[in-house]
């Protein structure tokens, strides 16, 4: 297992398109974490899945945002009808789930542009 | 509400300076507190973590004490060298529906000199 892996890297879009990605979390991991990071500032908190159960949505995501995490194991990130205001960095992380706190796995993010 | 506070960056250093990140939180309950470091094009690593008060969490020469009484969190090395260049995010985990949450700082950019 080589990590959290995400995909694309990098999207640059027109804004009114809809894009997607994809986070593939360590295979043991089954807690699954979305965040957005802009520039110069710590990632924010988006949403979280415990296995394909989505447990909690900030209100940052609005209604043009979907996650979903269908099987358990990889998710997906939807922004619709995308907005220049959408521009960052997109974060996907997981962890285990028992216990105290393990701290989380990053993925390297997807950095998305819309012009 | 919960909420983490970095001194500001840049945090310029020459190599082999000491170096110290100040870090402070507000939580209700007692969280968990950890540090990660971003380097350039890449996602966020954990560095260490203190899970109760007076833990001290340590990592390639970083170290940082759970302080309580001040609600605090410094990390600090002894020596810096200049591949320790990169954003360092202080973050506090608190208990939630369903499990924890991570809350993260704004981040403090360290640039080393040779």
């Amino acid at each position: 297992d080589t990590g959290v892996s995400q995909n694309p890297r990098h999207k640059i879009t027109k804004r009114g398109q809809n894009v997607t990605f994809r986070c593939d979390p360590i295979s043991e991991h089954n807690r699954l974490y979305w965040y957005r990071q802009t520039l110069g500032q710590g990632p924010e908190f988006l949403t979280y899945f415990q296995n394909e159960a989505q447990l909690e949505k900030s209100r940052l995501l609005s209604d043009r945002f979907s996650a979903e995490r269908p099987k358990g194991s990889f998710s997906t990130l939807e922004i619709q009808r995308t907005e220049q205001g959408d521009s960052a960095m997109y974060l996907c992380a997981s962890s285990l789930a028992a216990g105290a706190p393990h701290g989380y796995t990053f993925g390297s993010g997807t950095r998305l542009t819309v012009v | 509400g919960d909420s983490v506070t970095q001194m500001e960056g840049p945090v310029t250093l020459s190599e082999e300076a000491f170096l110290t990140i100040n870090c402070t939180y507000t939580a209700t309950g007692y969280p968990s507190l950890f540090w990660y470091v971003q380097y350039p094009g890449e996602g966020l690593q954990l560095l260490l973590k203190a899970t109760k008060a007076d833990d001290k969490g340590s990592n390639k020469g970083f170290e940082a004490t759970y302080r309580k009484e001040t609600t605090s969190f410094h990390l600090e090395k002894g020596s810096v060298q200049v591949s320790d260049s990169a954003v360092y995010f202080c973050a506090l985990s608190v208990q939630h529906t369903g499990g924890f949450k991570t809350i993260f700082g704004a981040g403090t950019r360290l640039f080393v000199k040779a």
